[in-house]
């Protein structure tokens, strides 16, 4: 089945950028999702791409697919504290499924 | 906007017990899923739901495991018995459209303890 991996913790420092980064298996995946996760709180969908795209780009927020590797990334520009999160990459695996990876912690110190 | 909710937030049973997990869907959605975390590890789909039956399910959503829509507002999943490996984080979950193109809206979670 569908594997989806992540990197599992990423600190960077208010106002650089962070890059998270995932890989997935399943090259018939159509569309790729990027969730957040803050503390005590649902998944959050932030944003997704499809994948006949390479590029999409909303706000802060990057998304990089490279379907040759299965690998996408999500850059957030000018990280501010309240980034501070778990990002979840998803991908369609099923009709109406989802597959994820474990999650990125992303902490973003002062 | 309207969301997901779900109750309760965090619900402590003893081994063998039944449970009840309960969500309230977004009103105009007509797909509805449940997904597991377990602590430290990848969130799992278990099942989907749309037309009062089921559309999906995993290979973790076994006899144990049981869905319904008992109104017009209510989702829930039900554990016949519960086992220590039950416990994890249960998001339930809905979307306009069934395709997994469509964008899938979480509710909080309810955190599962079985002791």
């Amino acid at each position: 089945g569908e594997d989806v991996e992540q990197s599992l913790f990423l600190s960077v420092r208010e106002g650089d950028s962070s890059v998270i980064n995932c890989t997935y298996t399943d090259s018939s995946s159509t569309y790729l999702y990027w969730y957040k996760q803050e503390p005590g709180a649902g998944l959050q969908l932030l944003t997704y791409i499809f994948s006949n795209m390479d590029m999409k780009q909303d706000q802060r927020l990057t998304v990089l697919l490279n379907k040759k590797d299965k690998h996408l990334s999500l850059r957030i520009a000018d990280t501010q504290t309240g980034d501070s999160a778990i990002y979840f990459c998803a991908v369609n695996s099923g009709y109406s499924t989802l597959t994820f990876g474990k999650g990125t912690m992303l902490l973003v110190s002062p | 906007e309207p969301e997901v909710t779900q109750t309760p937030s965090h619900q402590v049973t003893q081994m063998g017990q039944e449970v009840i997990l309960r969500c309230v869907p977004i009103s105009n959605h007509l797909y509805f899923y449940w997904y597991r975390q377990i602590l430290g590890q990848k969130v799992e789909f278990l099942v989907s739901f749309y037309n009062n039956e089921i559309s999906e399910k995993s290979e973790i959503f076994d006899d144990q495991f049981s869905v319904e829509r008992p109104d017009g507002s209510n989702f829930t999943l039900k554990i016949r018995s519960t086992k220590l490996e039950d416990s994890a984080m249960y998001f339930c979950a809905s979307s306009e459209y069934g395709r997994s193109s469509y964008e899938q809206y979480f509710g909080p979670g309810t955190r599962l303890t079985v002791t």
